[in-house]
């Protein structure tokens, strides 16, 4: 069975840093791309930042480029998101994604987020 | 990166049938045959309905289907039930290798 779990997320003051991390089990992890995709409270999904399978190209969303890092560690099966200088805009739900194929652009499976709240 | 744009909320009567829209621009929707659907329970994670416009992974009904046409992607619902009480999202491939969400449409089963 396939499972994404998220862990990390708490309270945290702006201007903050706080790393997620995704562990994965169920499939092998160091043959997908991976990505990121947070929901504020209330809100819709929003696309943050995605690595390819080793970790050596990644991308991310303008509002978080240059203080979001996304890594991985396929020994540890495990995804991560480095988030530096946070805001209070960033506060959301933050789900750790898997897409289908390097060959394709969908998401197949999700995890269950873990909530980041960025107030003073 | 602007979010693709979708009706707030929208409503059907059960066995009815209702089309989501989801406009984007020549640099996502317009430009790539990559717009996904995903269907959200409330405190659930997003669940995949539609890839690639209109391919369906298998496990989801035929009940629902994609299209485009030009800048704007359609998500059709046919004979509504009760279950597909839901929010809905739209995503398109974009440019530079980033992706865009639309800012959802909440469907209300009367």
């Amino acid at each position: 069975e396939v499972q994404l779990v998220e862990s990390g997320g708490g309270l945290v003051q702006p201007g903050g840093s706080l790393r997620l991390s995704c562990i994965v089990s169920g499939f092998t992890f160091s043959s997908y791309w991976m990505h990121w995709v947070r929901q504020a409270p209330g809100k819709g999904l929003v696309w943050v930042s995605r690595t390819n399978i080793d970790g050596s190209n990644t991308n991310y969303a303008d509002s978080v480029k240059g203080r979001f890092t996304i890594s991985r560690d396929n020994a540890k099966n495990t995804l991560y998101l480095q988030m530096n200088s946070l805001r209070v805009e960033d506060t959301a739900v933050y789900y750790c994604v898997r897409q289908v194929a390097a060959s394709s652009t969908e998401f197949d499976y999700w995890g269950q987020g873990t909530l980041v709240t960025v107030s003073s | 990166q602007s979010a693709l744009t979708q009706p707030v909320s929208m409503s059907g009567s059960p066995g009815q049938s209702i089309t989501i829209s989801c406009t984007g621009t020549s640099s996502d929707v317009g430009h790539y045959k990559y717009v996904s659907w995903y269907q959200q329970h409330p405190d659930k994670a997003p669940k995949l309905l539609i890839y690639d416009v209109d391919k369906r992974p298998s496990g989801v009904s035929t009940r629902f289907s994609g299209s485009k046409s030009g800048n704007t992607a359609s998500l059709t619902i046919s004979g509504l039930q009760a279950e597909d009480e839901a929010d809905y999202y739209c995503c398109s491939y974009a440019r530079d290798v980033t992706w865009v969400f639309g800012g959802g449409t909440k469907l209300t089963v009367l």
